[in-house]
């Protein structure tokens, strides 16, 4: 099974800065790596695709990078509705998430 | 509207049984694969069981393998997921999400449903 590691596990952050959340793969999983960012009480919601790949819909602060075992999500210029916690997920064998980042408002 | 609604949880005992079910609206889902995910704030969101849009394949996790079945009737707009065997540890949201292939032909689960909620106890 492929293990999907983010860090931080939490972050503490002001509005209008820029953040990146790392995650690590277990083995090479080449760019089949997507981001979710979840809301108290609400579903997972797509951000970034097959690494970085921006989703439709998604504003183009968010972006995704890296391929092979590691990977970021950056969110250029943060803004009050983008306090929520982040996953990442492999999709290169089966499926699997990262254990989440759980983004606060400093 | 676009829109997976999933229902059928509920309070169970350790052994019994359940279905979910996952309505879809506003697209065909026939056209899709698709995906039972779950979430307890212990583990996170878990992985457990994919239907090819036919029916013709399914996967499952582990955890759940030989419990848990996955089912579709697309002539309702429907995905089922049946739980046997339940066990403490299966407490949690599922979720229904559908899946995409992207550029490459990468999976990701573009859509998903508002949950419900599974607990186990007796």
């Amino acid at each position: 099974d492929i293990q999907m590691t983010q860090s931080p596990s939490s972050l503490s952050a002001s509005v209008r800065d820029r953040v990146t959340i790392a995650c690590r793969a277990s083995q090479n999983i080449n760019n089949y790596l997507n981001w979710y960012q979840q809301k108290p009480g609400k579903a997972p919601k797509l951000l970034i695709y097959a690494a970085s790949s921006l989703q439709s819909g998604v504003p183009s602060r968010f972006s995704g990078s890296g391929s092979g075992t590691d990977f970021t999500l950056t969110i250029s210029t943060l803004q009050p509705e983008d306090f929520a916690t982040y996953y990442c997920q492999q999709t290169y064998n089966t499926y699997s998430f990262g254990q989440g980042t759980k983004l606060e408002i400093k | 509207q676009v829109q997976l609604v999933e229902s059928g949880g509920g309070v169970v005992q350790p052994g019994g049984s359940l279905r979910l079910s996952c309505g879809a609206s506003g697209f065909t889902l026939s056209s899709y694969d698709m995906h039972w995910v779950r979430q307890t704030p212990d583990k996170g969101l878990e992985w457990v069981a994919f239907n090819r849009y036919d029916g013709s394949d399914k996967k499952y996790a582990d955890s759940v393998k030989g419990r848990f079945t996955i089912s579709r009737d697309n002539s309702k707009d429907t995905v089922y997921l049946q739980m046997n065997s339940l066990r403490a540890e299966d407490t949690a949201v599922y979720y229904c999400a559908r899946n995409e292939y992207g550029d490459y032909g990468i999976e990701a689960f573009d859509l998903w449903g508002q949950g419900t909620m599974v607990t186990v106890s007796s």
